[in-house]
């Protein structure tokens, strides 16, 4: 099973769609997870952070399910600049390094 | 304004020449990273440290040497060892201390082979 696995897409929705990504991870250890956004030929930026309890922010919300070792992130209301790769990122164990997913493909379309 | 400053943002090297990147980063962090991007593909970790004076191998360190002799600063150098430089190269820092922190990253150096 590899570190971090995600959907590569590309997933092509309507302006306006709602659209889940899933990740993966294989370490039972992990602790911290994140999902970064990376535009084409630009370098990735954090999106958010993700918590256990899931966390909220704007129109994009994440999920953890750690018995399972999964997370989600849903966008709501896909607006064309949402148009990017999304990076899910997990650690290596405690204090352990961040592994990035090679990431999924989104294109909203008007 | 706080961040990460890579230079430069484009770089050609030719046959044989050791070619050096250059990282800076304002953020007091402690622990820095070098990643290379593939067309396509995921960010592969070359070296990384977590204090001044020490590093360690990723998980692609052949044909790349790095050196901290400042907080600050995390150069990467691309030798002639390395066959297949071309690629999107990304240097990241992180705070220490608590494990819930997030890497920020620089905005990139593309090496090319002349």
């Amino acid at each position: 099973r590899k570190e971090v696995e995600q959907d590569p897409g590309p997933f092509n929705v309507p302006e306006g769609a709602t659209v889940a990504f899933n990740c993966t991870y294989s370490n039972s250890a992990s602790q911290s997870f994140f999902w970064y956004r990376q535009d084409c030929r630009k370098e990735p930026k954090l999106l958010m952070s993700v918590y256990s309890s899931g966390n909220e922010d704007g129109r994009f919300t994440a999920q953890l399910n750690r018995a399972s070792q999964y997370i989600s992130l849903l966008i709501r209301d896909s607006k064309l600049s949402d148009s990017a790769t999304y990076l899910c990122v997990v650690n290596k164990g405690w204090g352990g390094n961040l592994i990035f997913g090679k990431g999924t493909k989104l294109s909203v379309k008007p | 304004d706080g961040g990460i400053t890579q230079s430069p943002k484009y770089l050609f090297r030719k046959e044989g020449q050791n070619v050096t990147l250059s990282c800076e980063q304002n953020l007091n962090h402690d622990a820095m990273y070098w990643y290379r991007q593939d067309p396509g593909q995921g960010l592969r970790l070359i070296y990384y440290s977590q204090i001044v004076n020490d590093f360690q191998k990723g998980d692609i360190a052949e044909g790349y040497s790095v050196s901290r002799e400042k907080k600050e600063s995390f150069p990467l150098t691309v030798t002639s060892a390395q066959k297949n430089p071309t690629a999107f190269y990304l240097c990241a820092s992180r705070k220490q201390g608590s494990s819930n922190q997030p890497q920020h990253f620089g905005d990139g150096t593309r090496l090319s082979i002349l």
